[in-house]
């Protein structure tokens, strides 16, 4: 599976939206971008995924390069409980699914 | 909207003894997972279980380690001599099928070592 590089740390103000970039060059053609995030030590949350096309749904929106090389979630209007850890995974469509967790984008939202 | 569950949300055990953490996948997912995260790390894959067999392990999930699916709808994890450094939250994760990988984790269960 492709690595992936988030930045470490990100402040959005409350109300703002919040955009979280992610670099996977050496992605290939048959791997999925997958987001997910992880508030205090709850279980990580599934926000979203896509391929190669944007992606918007009631939580997120997902913006692909056209190269695939990168992409970025886009949370409209933050809110204080947005406040988490965010992942970007990028993972193959055939196997068996094992996520592999970087460090994560933390996102604190301020009032 | 169905969610996967898991007990106890707490443990505390003391060194060498044995726990049993347990999940309830989505009814109709067929693959099962299990990670971990030690307080201040990253999230770690253990090992992912389909058709009632392992799939697929890290060099975490050693001998002390195994999984089983004993009814339709449990999934267990155990450990049978625990050390200090079991000690971490214990996420499962159940995925439907198919190409999309969307898997969805529990709320975990804290494991606690003494």
């Amino acid at each position: 599976d492709a690595k992936t590089t988030q930045p470490p740390s990100m402040d959005c103000a409350e109300g703002r939206a919040a955009n979280l970039p992610c670099n996977h060059s050496t992605i290939s053609g048959n791997e999925y971008v997958y987001w997910y995030r992880q508030i205090h030590s709850q279980g990580p949350q599934y926000i979203i995924h896509g391929l190669k096309n944007n992606e918007t749904n009631e939580m997120a929106s997902l913006i692909i390069t056209e190269d695939r090389k990168s992409s970025t979630l886009i949370l409209p209007h933050a809110t204080l409980r947005d406040t988490a850890v965010y992942y970007c995974i990028v993972i193959r469509g055939t196997s068996y699914g094992k996520l592999t967790f970087g460090q994560g984008t933390i996102l604190t939202v301020h009032p | 909207e169905p969610e996967v569950t898991q007990t106890p949300s707490h443990q505390v055990t003391q060194m060498g003894q044995e726990v049993i953490l347990r999940c309830v996948p989505i009814s109709n997912h067929l693959y099962f997972y299990w990670y971990r995260q030690i307080l201040g790390q990253k999230v770690e894959f253990l090992v992912s279980f389909y058709n009632n067999e392992i799939s697929e392990k890290s060099e975490i999930f050693d001998d002390q380690f195994s999984v089983e699916r004993p009814d339709g709808s449990n999934f267990t994890l155990k450990i049978r001599s625990t050390k200090l450094e079991d000690s971490a939250m214990y996420f499962c994760a159940s995925r439907l099928t198919g190409d999309q990988e969307t898997q969805y984790f529990g709320p975990g269960t804290r494991l606690l070592v003494l």
